[in-house]
């Protein structure tokens, strides 16, 4: 089955530097690709959407300067958090889409971001 | 504008029993599909079944099946003979728009009881 393999899956890092996560599908093209967050015990909110070779759509409310994502081939997108904060810690869960199935949506195994 | 509704916070339900999870959905689109997820405390997402508008039956895999009632707009998620192991977070999910994104209700917290 399809498989997208995220990483790391838990990172600390002190406030004001910067935190790279990345979502890779390991066996399909994943031509688009979603960034959610999620706060505990609330539901997943959709932060960007990301296609393959172009700019990210992000959702309404959220900082694209703080949120970066991008998307440069196939296979790969990555969301960097910038400047972070303590507010910022959260769980990053990235979904692909698989176009060639019809619920092709697989997602990884999510990032639980500390900020300290 | 999309969205997803789960009325139900939380459940206790005793092992065995069936379970019925509510989710109501609006959308101005004709073409969408339904989901519903498992979260369990690892945080990871188990895809659990799919349903799309122009089903023309209700979905099933396994224990899971789909009550879909286009004309209500509802699509709740019903789980027979449930088991310790089903005690997790589920949510129901909606496909649709441009990019063919994926939406969220709040989720309804399922514990099952020994």
């Amino acid at each position: 089955g399809a498989v997208v393999s995220q990483h790391p899956s838990r990172v600390i890092c002190k406030s004001g530097t910067s935190v790279k996560i990345e979502c890779r599908s390991l066996d399909f093209q994943a031509t688009t690709m979603f960034w959610y967050r999620q706060f505990p015990k609330q539901s997943l909110m959709l932060m960007a959407t990301s296609n393959e070779g172009s700019k990210a759509t992000y959702e309404q409310g959220v900082e694209k300067d703080k949120f970066l994502i991008n998307h440069a081939s196939l296979t790969l997108s990555t969301l960097t958090v910038t400047s972070a904060h303590p507010e910022d810690s959260s769980f990053y869960i990235c979904s692909a889409r698989d176009r060639d199935r019809t619920y092709g949506y697989t997602f990884g195994s999510g990032t639980r971001l500390t900020v300290v | 504008a999309q969205k997803i509704t789960q009325t139900q916070p939380g459940m206790f339900v005793q092992e065995k029993e069936a379970v019925t999870l509510d989710c109501t959905y609006d959308t101005s689109d004709p073409s969408y599909g339904l989901f519903w997820y498992k979260q369990p405390s690892s945080g990871e997402m188990i895809f659990l079944i799919y349903q799309g508008s122009y089903d023309q039956q209700n979905a099933t895999e396994g224990r899971y099946s789909l009550n879909f009632q286009k004309a209500r707009k509802s699509a709740n998620l019903v789980i027979s003979a449930s088991q310790l192991g089903d005690s997790a977070m589920y949510f129901c999910a909606m496909r649709g728009g441009r990019d063919d994104k994926i939406i969220f209700g709040k989720g309804t917290r399922l514990h099952i009881l020994p």
